[in-house]
């Protein structure tokens, strides 16, 4: 049983660039969220897709933007790169409508320079 | 929305050496989570744990939900257990809040 898989593992990318991070969820699992963690925090929301739709949003500039597909995975896209936005991009999966365990992927690491 | 604090922020531990890792959370919650992030920055569950007492070979944990707080035990810890761990609580089914996270040393 394949858990979650998020791609690529590192990325560089040029300020002002767009990028986009792509997750597969654990089987079984149709809700993805996705999560920012810069160095020595914790990870912050930046939203969360459930049916193809985004259900829930975390304080993102909507330069941060998803999408999810109908085979539940899903992608993350981020416009006009600022330095700021490195940072190690989480997702997690887990099953809608019902309180159980989340699990996360390796994650991508986003460098901006 | 909710916090999460974590104590203590830093532990450094002799191998062998037991620790208890606190999480407390501002409102009620319907999942609480722990997690270990290894080097590379994967979160690994530890625990699934919204209420009550679980136990996983050295690591146990628990989560009192009325008293809004959770402990994570670690008994005779290796230098494998070195790393960070994430308290996370979801009051509704979609957010994890996140605490600070306790980074833990074992030393040999």
């Amino acid at each position: 049983d394949a858990g979650v898989t998020q791609s690529p593992t590192h990325l560089i990318k040029t300020r002002g660039q767009q990028v986009t991070l792509r997750c597969s969820p654990k089987s079984g699992h149709d809700t993805v969220s996705w999560y920012q963690q810069a160095l020595g925090q914790g990870p912050q929301f930046i939203f969360q897709y459930y049916e193809e739709e985004e259900r829930q949003r975390g304080n993102f500039p909507d330069r941060f933007s998803g999408h999810q597909f109908p085979n539940y995975s899903s992608e993350l896209n981020v416009n006009a790169l600022l330095l700021g936005d490195s940072a190690l991009y989480l997702c997690a999966s887990s099953l809608a409508l019902q309180n159980t365990e989340a699990f996360f992927g390796q994650g991508t690491r986003l460098t901006v320079v | 929305g909710i916090q999460v604090e974590q104590s203590p922020p830093d532990l450094i531990l002799q191998e062998g050496a037991n620790s208890t890792l606190r999480c407390n959370f501002s409102d009620s919650v319907n999942n609480l989570q722990w997690f270990h992030q290894n080097p590379w920055g994967q979160l690994i569950n530890l625990f699934y744990i919204p209420s009550g007492t679980k136990q996983n070979g050295r690591l146990s944990a628990t989560t009192v939900a009325t008293e809004r707080y959770s402990l994570l035990y670690i008994s005779s810890s290796q230098t494998t257990d070195s790393g960070v761990y994430f308290c996370a609580v979801n009051p509704t089914g979609n957010q994890f809040y996140f605490g600070t996270g306790t980074s833990l040393t074992v030393i040999p």
